[in-house]
């Protein structure tokens, strides 16, 4: 069964830490999503990757085709980046499976 | 920049009512989904939409669910009789539908619908 699986489920920051969050996935993906999703509930595409390291902004996405895994990394943290972060994987179709969420919080 | 828009923005309705939500993918775009989420819960795919017909559907769409592309714009979701489960926020998204499984998908801001 193709699986998305997010940790941590919560997370609180002081502004200015660098945070990660971590997404493992079962094999044959064809692109790994990193979405955020606001309070409000909309949700906005940040990267999507089948390989390597994207970069935009503070937002750093990696993925590691071997281990399975991927890792959404914000530099800097501000108040303005809490949210709900989640990682998202399409396998032969174009359909999103997604995760449960990360709840970042950043305080001032 | 373009986006994809929804309406309404919420929903309240009886048990037993049909709703129908609306979706104005991109324009270029051909591949049409839409996901619910409940509160609390994670982003679950229902269904694509392609070329005017359903390429994929997953067990929550069962035979209360249906889906139209009424004319060169608007992407439907009819729900006929709805049950309290089915209180959701709706998102629809749309792709170019060129790349293989590798597209960032554009979300619509949802539906937010509540059955009584």
């Amino acid at each position: 069964k193709n699986e998305v699986e997010q940790s941590p489920q919560n997370l609180t920051a002081q502004e200015g830490e660098f945070i990660t969050i971590n997404c493992s996935y079962s094999v044959g993906i064809s692109a790994l999503h990193w979405l955020q999703q606001h309070p409000g509930g909309g949700i906005v595409s940040l990267f999507m990757l089948s390989s390597g390291k994207k970069k935009h902004g503070r937002l750093i996405a990696t993925i590691n085709i071997q281990e399975k895994h991927s890792s959404l990394h914000i530099t800097a943290s501000h108040p303005r980046d809490s949210a709900v972060y989640i990682c998202a994987a399409t396998y032969n179709t174009d359909k999103l499976i997604f995760g449960t969420g990360t709840r970042l919080q950043v305080f001032p | 920049e373009p986006e994809v828009t929804q309406t309404p923005s919420h929903q309240v309705t009886q048990m037993g009512q049909e709703v129908i939500l609306r979706c104005v993918p991109i324009s270029n775009h051909l591949y049409f989904y839409w996901y619910r989420q409940i509160l609390g819960q994670k982003v679950e795919f229902l269904v694509s939409f392609y070329n005017n017909e359903i390429s994929e559907k997953s067990e929550i769409f069962d035979d209360q669910f249906s889906v139209e592309r009424p004319d060169g714009s608007n992407f439907t979701l009819k729900i006929r009789s709805t049950k309290l489960e089915d209180s959701a926020m709706y998102f629809c998204a749309s792709i170019v539908g060129l790349a293989g499984g590798q597209e960032t998908q554009y979300f619509g801001p949802g539906t937010r619908l509540l059955v009584l």
